[in-house]
């Protein structure tokens, strides 16, 4: 069980530019989580993949906003022409089936915008 | 839709002794989940124990233990004998126990920054 992985830590970009984020779920979870997290503030979810269907996206991801979970395993966020409000922690997540069992949580991305 | 509220921003404790974090949700379900998550300064999100709400024990996991009150919606954490590498944002989170769209995310309160007073 090497975690959830997150690529890159931080990422700083102009306001206008696309971004894209990377996470690797724990191996055998088929469930993976995408959550924005503002300073001070608690995460919100963004959206959710069973294995490769993208089953849940929340109202806060714009159509600027997408992800993907190509063949089940690690899933891209993109941001496309960000903008200030943008700048926060991206968290991904996975879990196992469903029940009780927890969310695992990456180390998250951090988006500055110039 | 669920809200989870924490109402105590920031929360000290002398190392060694007892702490209480709160934690009240509002949600008409009856079959659901809570999560206490810890949060250290730029690292990831830990859980730190969690209740069924089918179940009336209140969970414990060494020394952090919940009070469960479903009729009350309270989901208060303990941590006892405090140590400096309790030191943390704790976050109260909820999640559907349903089928639903929407059943899987969770539901995060705003966070108490616990300070550990060596």
């Amino acid at each position: 069980d090497t975690g959830v992985s997150q690529d890159p830590r931080h990422k700083i970009t102009k306001r206008g530019q696309n971004v894209t984020f990377r996470c690797d779920p724990i191996s055998e979870h088929n469930r993976l989580y995408w959550y924005r997290q503002t300073l001070g503030q608690g995460p919100e979810f963004l959206t959710y993949f069973q294995n490769e269907a993208q089953l849940e996206k929340s109202r806060l991801l714009s159509d600027r906003f997408s992800a993907e979970r190509p063949k089940g395993s690690f899933s891209t966020l993109e941001i496309q022409r960000t903008e200030q409000g943008d700048s926060a922690m991206y968290l991904c997540a996975s879990s196992l089936g469903r029940g009780p069992q927890p969310q695992h949580f990456g180390d998250g991305t951090r988006l500055s915008i110039l | 839709a669920q809200t989870v509220t924490q109402s105590q921003p920031e929360m000290s404790v002398q190392e060694a002794e007892t702490v209480t974090l709160s934690c009240t949700y509002d949600t008409s379900e009856s079959d659901y989940y809570l999560f206490w998550y810890k949060q250290p300064p730029s690292r990831q999100m830990i859980l730190v124990i969690r209740q069924e709400a089918y179940k009336q024990q209140n969970a414990t996991e060494n020394r952090f233990s919940v009070n469960f009150q479903k009729a009350a919606k309270s989901f208060s954490l303990k941590i006892s004998d405090s140590q400096l590498g309790d030191a943390a944002m704790y976050f109260c989170a909820y999640r559907s126990g349903g089928l639903i769209q929407g059943a899987q995310k969770l539901v995060f309160g705003q966070g108490t920054r616990l300070t550990i007073n060596p």
